[in-house]
């Protein structure tokens, strides 16, 4: 029961480079969310899913990008890499919004320098 | 817009003392509330939620919930902590009908020293 699954745990960028964050849920969930972790900041919305073809921006969307061509994955895609990325990234699943609860993902640990 | 709010930054126990941590939010409709719980080095994992009926939510580990719909809270409780429940908590709210994304408080870390 692998719940939901992100690759890679660990990467350390260079400014301007591009990269992808994997992720990937086993519950046929159709909601998708995309999460960035900052000390004392805690969790804010980077972009989430209601279910595939269909994304839209949470609280702090720029530079980022998402797809969701299945139901399963849902990548987060970094075009231009910047140090104000550097951060916790959480995936998370739910069945849907009302009288659920979201899953998680164990994080990527993102350094940008 | 919808937002959360825990008052508790960083929090400092002994073991056995009585734990309350404070989360408000801002939306008079109908709420779903979460508590979710960190530990060192791991992924948010779900305590206890609110959807309906008693307000009064009990968790795992020990933990409950109140929520006060006249106050706009769901404060977090544990009458006696352990060394174990060192990590960091936080409060998330779903605010149906509006937003229907799950907001997340900033987080309060509570260490618990034997």
């Amino acid at each position: 029961n692998a719940g939901v699954t992100q690759t890679p745990k660990f990467r350390i960028l260079k400014i301007g480079q591009s990269m992808t964050l994997q992720c990937t849920q086993d519950m046929n969930h159709n909601y998708m969310y995309w999460y960035r972790q900052d000390p004392g900041m805690g969790l804010k919305l980077i972009y989430y899913s209601v279910g595939a073809g269909i994304t839209d921006k949470g609280e702090v969307p720029n530079g980022y990008n998402v797809s969701r061509s299945t139901t399963e994955d849902f990548p987060l895609r970094l075009e231009l890499a910047a140090p104000s990325q550097t951060s916790v990234y959480f995936c998370a699943s739910s069945r849907g919004t009302e009288n659920t609860e979201a899953f998680f993902g164990q994080g990527t640990r993102l350094t940008v320098v | 817009a919808q937002s959360v709010s825990q008052h508790n930054h960083h929090v400092i126990l002994s073991e056995a003392a009585s734990l309350e941590l404070g989360c408000n939010y801002s939306y008079g409709g109908t709420v779903n509330l979460f508590w979710y719980v960190q530990y060192p080095g791991q992924h948010l994992q779900l305590l206890l939620k609110y959807f309906s009926g008693d307000p009064l939510v009990k968790g795992i580990k020990g933990f409950e919930a109140e929520f006060i719909k006249s106050k706009f809270s769901f404060n977090l409780r544990k009458p006696s902590v352990q060394w174990s429940d060192t990590a960091e908590y936080f409060c998330a709210v779903n605010a149906l009908g509006n937003t229907d994304k799950l907001i997340f408080g900033t987080g309060t870390r509570l260490q618990v020293f034997p």
